[in-house]
């Protein structure tokens, strides 16, 4: 079975600074891999699709990068609203399978 | 506005069943898959089941396969989840989500999510 990691497992940054998490599929998933944002006490919301596209009405400051089995999510410049649990998602190999996910807040 | 609404969770006692729906509005139902996502109390997103636009396509996890069974009303607009055998580690808030295929596995809408608490 397929098996995805991400890292770090959380991360405390300050407002305006680059953050950058990594998710990673113990086999190659292509580029079929979404990543999503959940803050607390609210459903999931889908952010980059396809391992880098941008959904639609999603800040620029978001972007996605990477395919096989390696992949990065990037937020340019932190931003207070951006506090968060960040989830990666795959769906080459069934059952789609979330990562464990990462935490953000800010410092 | 897209909207989708789960209801039917609540306190169940091990071994016993549940039947949760997803009542959608805001778009054309019958378009599009749905799926159940679960969270684990401060745990992460597990995929639980997910239904093509037609029915025709049907799949679970691991976890609960044969023990649950989704379904779907297009005519009604409406999802469900039917839970059995349900056991302690099926904890969890289920939320209803819409794929952006017909088949697919690309969520775009989420619920708010149900709350089922397996519990003697």
């Amino acid at each position: 079975d397929i098996q995805m990691t991400q890292s770090p497992s959380s991360l405390s940054a300050s407002v305006g600074d680059r953050v950058t998490i990594t998710c990673q599929a113990s086999q190659d998933i292509s580029n079929y891999l979404n990543w999503y944002q959940q803050k607390p006490g609210k459903a999931p919301k889908l952010l980059i699709y396809d391992a880098s596209n941008l959904e639609t009405g999603v800040p620029s400051r978001f972007s996605g990068s990477g395919s096989g089995t390696d992949f990065t999510f990037t937020i340019s410049s932190l931003q207070p609203e951006d506090i968060a649990t960040y989830y990666c998602q795959q769906y080459d190999n069934l059952p789609p399978l979330f990562g464990p996910g990462t935490k953000v807040d800010i410092k | 506005e897209v909207q989708l609404v789960e209801s039917g969770g609540g306190l169940v006692q091990p071994g016993r069943s549940l039947r949760l729906s997803c009542a959608a509005s805001g778009f054309t139902f019958d378009d599009y898959a749905m799926h159940w996502v679960r969270q684990a109390p401060g745990k992460g997103l597990e995929w639980v089941s997910g239904i093509s636009w037609n029915s025709g396509s049907i799949g679970y996890a691991d976890s609960v396969k044969g023990r649950f069974t989704i379904s779907r009303d297009n005519a009604k607009n409406s999802l469900y989840l039917q839970m059995n055998s349900l056991r302690a580690e099926d904890t969890a808030l289920y939320y209803c989500a819409k794929d952006v295929y017909s088949s697919g596995w690309r969520f775009d809408y989420w619920g708010q999510g149900t709350l089922v608490t397996v519990s003697s």
